[in-house]
């Protein structure tokens, strides 16, 4: 069975710095591209980042770029979510999904049970 | 990039009923890279359709998707009663800018 488990979130204060991991299971991690997508409280989904197979090719939305540094370890099946310089507005609900093989973001499946964080003082 | 607007918002149908989901985007979506995913209270999305109307694994044959350039629908043919639950599209046209819509949630009339 294809698996995501995210941990990491919790309480940080603004500015503050989290890290955020998946590990992955059932599949062969290291054929597929991977990504962060993100949802406030009672809000919709906002892709975060992606990081290609081999980890040649990174994307970032906007909102997070600079401030946040996705990477990968295709030993551990896992993948990771660096978020530095953290603001109110970064705090949601946090998954990885699963994205096809291909360079470039497309779909996403499955996802993770997602990781809570908030960003509060 | 792509805003995708979504309607109805709300959409109130009985057990049994056809839904009928539009989403609407700003420009073309390229090659109808077109996605939808079902969310339920306190879970995660669930992926449905890519590829505008190619149903993913495991996905009854109830869900169908179509549409190309700015229009694109989903359809449930007759709804079960886990059908009921928040309905997301997501544009990857404009990779790796993609974009979601705001979603419908179908509820119980």
């Amino acid at each position: 069975e294809v698996q995501l488990v995210e941990s990491g979130g919790g309480l940080v204060q603004p500015g503050g710095s989290l890290r955020l991991s998946c590990a992955a299971s059932g599949f062969t991690f290291s054929s597929y591209s991977m990504n962060w997508v993100r949802q406030a409280p009672g809000k919709g989904l906002e892709w975060v980042s992606y990081i290609s197979s081999s980890s040649s090719t990174i994307y970032y939305a906007d909102s997070v770029k600079g401030r946040f540094t996705i990477s990968r370890d295709n030993a551990k099946n896992s993948l990771y979510l660096q978020m530095n310089s953290l603001r109110d507005e970064d705090t949601a609900v946090y998954y990885c999904a699963r994205g096809p093989p291909a360079a470039i973001v497309s779909w996403f499946d499955p996802w993770g049970q997602g990781t809570l964080v908030t960003v509060s003082s | 990039e792509i805003v995708l607007t979504q309607s109805p918002g709300t959409l109130s149908l009985s057990p049994g009923e056809r839904a009928t989901l539009s989403c609407r985007a700003s420009q073309s979506v390229s090659s109808s890279y077109l996605a939808w995913y079902q969310q339920k209270p306190g879970q995660a999305p669930r992926l449905l359709i890519y590829g505008a109307s190619s149903r993913a694994t495991g996905i009854p044959d109830r869900f169908s998707g179509s549409g190309s350039g700015t229009d694109f629908t989903l359809t449930i043919s007759r709804l079960e009663p886990e059908d009921f639950a928040v309905y997301y599209c997501q544009q990857y046209g404009s990779s790796p800018r993609v974009t979601f819509g705001p979603g419908t949630k179908v509820d119980i009339k």
